[in-house]
């Protein structure tokens, strides 16, 4: 049993660049769910799929940000027109029903 | 709405010290869940623990116990004899109850505890 993978870890950018994340969960999960921290700071929920759909998305969620989760398994989060804000650490977690979720080791996104 | 707060930034203890974690909550739910993440140098959150708002003993699992009091809306942790390993960051984090929606966890902000040998 593989836990969940995400790609790439590091993700260096110019601003204004677009990046694109994946998460691939734990292969049985159904639920699956986007976090972002910043340095010193807890992970903030961004958005969460169960199986396909995408049934939630937080304020912090802008619209340059998009989510996918195609045939619910892997997911994507790409962020369009990137800004020195948007560097953080993007976690992916997965949980299957309604049980503890666990995370992967994150991709980490420099805005330079 | 939910929150949850970590008042202690930083702890730094020598080893085989006990050591005590404290985690306070808000919310207007009547049932949720609580849970304590380890997240150690290489970034990726560990889950540790996960309790029910209705199950109010309190748990030990090695040198790991927890103590949940909702009189007092708190979930502390306590590592007993700690070891350098231990050294992390502990998050607390709180979601909504089964079956009521995304069950997002809220995170506080984070403990950062150093065990020096």
């Amino acid at each position: 049993d593989t836990g969940v993978s995400q790609d790439p870890r590091h993700k260096i950018t110019k601003r204004g660049q677009n990046v694109t994340f994946r998460c691939d969960p734990i292969s049985e999960h159904n639920r699956l769910y986007w976090y972002r921290q910043t340095l010193g700071q807890g992970p903030e929920f961004l958005t969460y799929f169960q199986n396909e759909a995408q049934l939630e998305k937080s304020r912090l969620l802008s619209d340059r940000f998009s989510a996918e989760r195609p045939k619910g398994s892997f997911s994507t989060l790409e962020i369009q027109r990137t800004e020195q804000g948007d560097s953080a650490m993007y976690l992916c977690a997965s949980s299957t029903g309604e049980n503890e979720q666990f995370f992967g080791p994150g991709t980490r996104l420099t805005v330079l | 709405a939910q929150k949850v707060t970590q008042a202690q930034t930083e702890i730094s203890v020598v080893e085989k010290e006990d050591v005590t974690l404290d985690c306070v909550y808000e919310t207007r739910d009547t049932t949720y869940y609580l849970f304590w993440y380890k997240q150690p140098p290489s970034g990726e959150l560990v889950f540790l623990i996960r309790r029910n708002s209705f199950d109010e003993q309190n748990e030990i699992s090695g040198r790991y116990s927890w103590n949940f009091q909702k009189s007092t809306s708190s979930f502390n942790f306590t590592i007993t004899a700690s070891q350098v390993v231990d050294s992390a960051v502990y998050f607390c984090a709180l979601s909504e109850a089964r079956g009521r929606g995304a069950q997002k966890l809220v995170f506080g902000q984070g403990t950062r505890l150093t065990i020096n040998p």
